[in-house]
């Protein structure tokens, strides 16, 4: 049973291109997550989707970030006009979402975003 | 609001040795707590995880953490320290009401050393 997936494993762009981050998650699950970790920090939730449904964006930046979670294919998490402190580790995790208040986050391995 | 406070940035211990990672959180009500492992460039790897009963969770890997309400704490716990554990430990705290977005502490390092 393949864990969560997330691609590219690190990406790397300049200032103002856009960044494009995949997550993949559990045979079965239809939740997904989103977090960002900053160096030296734990990590911060930005978002959580169900499939075609933002349920919670209260941790995304009110600009350049967005988040969809379509009805076929992975979840996407894209930044626009990327700047230098966009450079982090962005985890995905998904959950099964049978029951709200037990449901269990399993974590990808990240993406690892590098803005030169 | 709730937060997750991890005292310890950074712990050092002898293979073999016994280990303890603090883990305090502030929340309204009963949480549901948890604990995570990074190894360097890695994910997150779920170790053990409290919602309700037996207040002493087992977890893999031999590890095991102790919810204490009076105390506020989640602290995980391991008799006999390999090499293999060397990583960054995370506690993380869940909402009971339904909403689903964990809060991270800012993790533990450990460096296990001969």
């Amino acid at each position: 049973n393949a864990g969560v997936m997330q691609n590219p494993r690190h990406l790397v762009r300049r200032r103002g291109q856009e960044a494009r981050l995949r997550c993949s998650p559990m045979k079965g699950h239809s939740h997904v997550y989103w977090y960002r970790q900053l160096p030296e920090e734990g990590l911060k939730f930005m978002v959580y989707l169900q499939k075609e449904n933002i349920i919670d964006e209260s941790g995304m930046p009110k600009e350049r970030f967005s988040a969809e979670f379509p009805k076929e294919g992975p979840s996407i998490l894209r930044i626009q006009q990327v700047v230098r402190g966009d450079s982090a580790a962005y985890f995905c995790a998904s959950s099964p979402g049978q029951t709200r208040v037990t449901d269990t986050q399993y974590f990808g391995p990240g993406t690892r975003l590098t803005v030169l | 609001a709730q937060s997750v406070t991890q005292p310890d940035i950074h712990i050092t211990v002898s293979e073999g040795a016994s280990l303890e990672l603090r883990c305090n959180y502030s929340y309204g009500a009963t949480p549901y707590l948890f604990w995570y492992v990074q190894s360097p460039g890695q994910g997150l790897q779920l170790l053990l995880k409290y919602f309700s009963g037996d207040t002493l969770v087992q977890g893999i890997k031999g590890f095991e953490a102790e919810f204490k309400r009076s105390q506020s704490s989640f602290n995980l716990r391991k008799p006999s320290v390999h090499w293999s554990d060397a990583a960054e430990y995370f506690c993380a705290v869940g909402h009971q009401t339904g909403a689903n977005n964990l809060f991270f502490g800012t993790g533990t390092r450990l460096t296990v050393i001969p």
